[in-house]
């Protein structure tokens, strides 16, 4: 178990760009969740699959944002035209889903990659 | 309100103290519970998971769940200057059917050697 990766770590990008983030989670969890963080808040969710179904996304998710995880294993985060607010850490978390089938509905723990921090000049 | 709230601190203690952070939450009907410690430029780590009313201990952390008044808290004690972090709460609300998680703002906490 090598835990949850996310690369790059850091990117700059100039406004009106395009990024690309990708998340590998833990390998055996069949649910991924993407949030975005800002100084001094808490993360905010963005969206969330369940193996390679996008099950919910935020309103904060604008039609410039698109998750996919196309074989139910990594995933990749798109920002498109890239904005100034858009500056952030870019956060990935891994959960397994299977341990509902062994016990509560309520054991729900999710671990994060280290991020990936944006900025946009 | 907030569905999660935190005072933002910072929480200042001296070293070997107990250190004690709060947290409600809206959700009456949310069943999972988290504590995050978030170290400055680092991504949050899960320490603590509680579900039942009462108290939970691991090592040197204590949660503690009130869901009749709505409240989580987080005891560290004997604290040290490497418990200096950002504590994030962390809720499952109900209405989202359990999966999604909402976090609070976070309290700082400072231990003082």
């Amino acid at each position: 178990d090598t835990g949850v990766s996310q690369d790059p770590r850091h990117k700059i990008t100039k406004r009106g760009q395009n990024v690309t983030f990708r998340c590998d989670p833990i390998s055996e969890h069949n649910r991924l969740y993407w949030y975005r963080q800002t100084l001094g808040q808490g993360p905010e969710f963005l969206t969330y699959f369940q193996n390679e179904a996008q099950l919910e996304k935020s309103r904060l998710l604008s039609d410039r944002f698109s998750a996919e995880r196309p074989k139910g294993s990594f995933s990749t985060l798109e920002i498109q035209r890239t904005e100034q607010g858009d500056s952030a850490m870019y956060l990935c978390a891994s959960q397994d889903g299977r341990r509902e089938l062994a016990g509560p509905r309520s054991y729900n723990e999710q671990f994060f990659g280290p991020g990936t921090r944006l900025t946009v000049l | 309100q907030k569905e999660v709230e935190q005072n933002s601190g910072p929480l200042s203690v001296p070293e070997g103290a107990i250190a004690s952070l709060n947290c409600t939450y809206s959700d009456r009907g949310s069943q999972s519970f988290f504590w995050y410690r978030q170290y400055s430029g680092k991504s949050p780590e899960l320490i603590m998971s509680i579900y039942s009313n009462g108290d939970k201990e691991d090592g040197r952390f204590t949660a503690q769940l009130n869901k009749a008044s709505q409240y989580v808290s987080l005891l560290i004690r004997d604290s040290q200057p490497s418990d200096s972090a950002t504590y994030l709460c962390a809720v499952n609300p109900y209405y989202t059917g359990g999966f999604k998680t909402i976090f609070g703002a976070g309290t700082r906490l400072f231990v003082k050697a």
